[in-house]
C-alpha cells in the first residue's frame, strides 16, 4: 500500500520552461511534505517543504503547492535548468517530532538545453 | 561543512556473511535514521534512534539491526544477508522537532553474491 505516489516516472522539459512534478499522498495523518533532488550515486538533498498549515512555500526558482483537500502537492520550477536534471522524491511526515519519512517512488527530471 | 557521512560507498558481501554499515554525523542532530532503497523503488525508512532509545519499524526483518555508540555513529548490521537486501543504504539525521528537514548521506550501495 503506497502512501505516497508519484505517477509519473519521467519528465523534460525544455530549459527556461516551467517543470511541475506532482505528488498524491493517502494518509491522512501526513502533516509535512518535502521535495528532495537526487542526482545518481549520491544521498538526497533537501530542496524545499511545506507545512499543512499552508498551501504554497515559495523558494527562488521553487515553489511547493498543497492542496489538502485533494491530498495533492506539487513542485513548480521556473525556470528550470540543465543543471535541475535529476530524480526528485516527494516524501511525507506525520507530526511526530520524527522525521519518519515516506517516500513517493520519484520522478526523473531532463531539462534540456 | 557539516555533513552525514557514509562509509563504505560500495560494499559486496556473500549471501549469509554479517556485514556492517558505518554513518556518522558532525551536525549533531540527536535522531538518525537508517533507509533502505531497492532499485526503482522509494526509500523505505527501517528504523530510527532517539539519542540512544532504538526505535524499530514494524516490518523490518529482525535480519537487520542497529548500534549508535554515541551522537556521531551510527551501524547498521545485516546479521544473515540475503540476495533480496541487495540495495541503497541511506542514512539520515535530523533535530528532534516536527517540521524540519532529514540530511541524508551519500548512501552505501550493498551487493550480496
Amino acid at each position: 500500500d503506497q502512501q505516497v505516489k508519484q505517477n509519473s516516472p519521467s519528465l523534460s522539459v525544455q530549459e527556461g520552461r516551467i517543470s511541475i512534478l506532482n505528488c498524491d499522498y493517502t494518509n491522512s495523518m501526513f502533516d509535512y511534505f518535502l521535495w528532495y533532488k537526487k542526482y545518481p550515486a549520491e544521498g538526497p538533498t533537501f530542496l524545499i517543504s511545506i507545512s499543512s498549515i499552508k498551501d504554497k512555500n515559495e523558494d527562488g526558482r521553487f515553489t511547493v503547492f498543497l492542496n489538502k483537500s485533494a491530498k495533492h502537492l506539487s513542485l513548480h520550477i521556473v525556470p528550470s535548468q540543465p543543471g535541475d536534471s535529476a530524480v526528485y522524491f516527494c516524501a511525507a511526515s506525520p507530526n511526530t517530532g520524527f522525521q519518519k519519512l515516506v517516500f513517493g517512488t520519484g520522478t526523473r527530471l531532463l531539462v534540456s538545453p | 561543512d557539516a555533513m552525514v557521512i557514509q562509509n563504505p560507498r560500495y560494499q559486496v558481501t556473500q549471501f549469509g556473511k554479517p556485514v556492517t554499515l558505518s554513518c556518522s554525523q558532525t551536525l549533531n542532530h540527536n535522531v538518525m535514521y537508517w533507509y533502505q532503497q531497492k532499485s526503482s523503488q522509494a526509500p523505505k525508512l527501517l528504523f530510527h534512534y532517539y539519542d540512544k532509545d532504538f526505535n524499530n519499524e514494524a516490518d523490518t526483518p529482525d535480519n537487520f539491526q542497529s548500534r549508535r555508540p554515541n551522537t556521531s555513529f551510527c551501524f547498521l548490521d545485516i546479521r544473515s544477508p540475503g540476495l533480496g537486501d541487495t540495495a541503497m543504504y541511506l542514512c539520515a539525521t535530523s533535530l528532534a522537532q516536527s517540521n524540519t528537514e532529514a540530511f541524508f548521506g551519500q548512501g552505501t550501495r550493498l551487493t550480496v553474491v
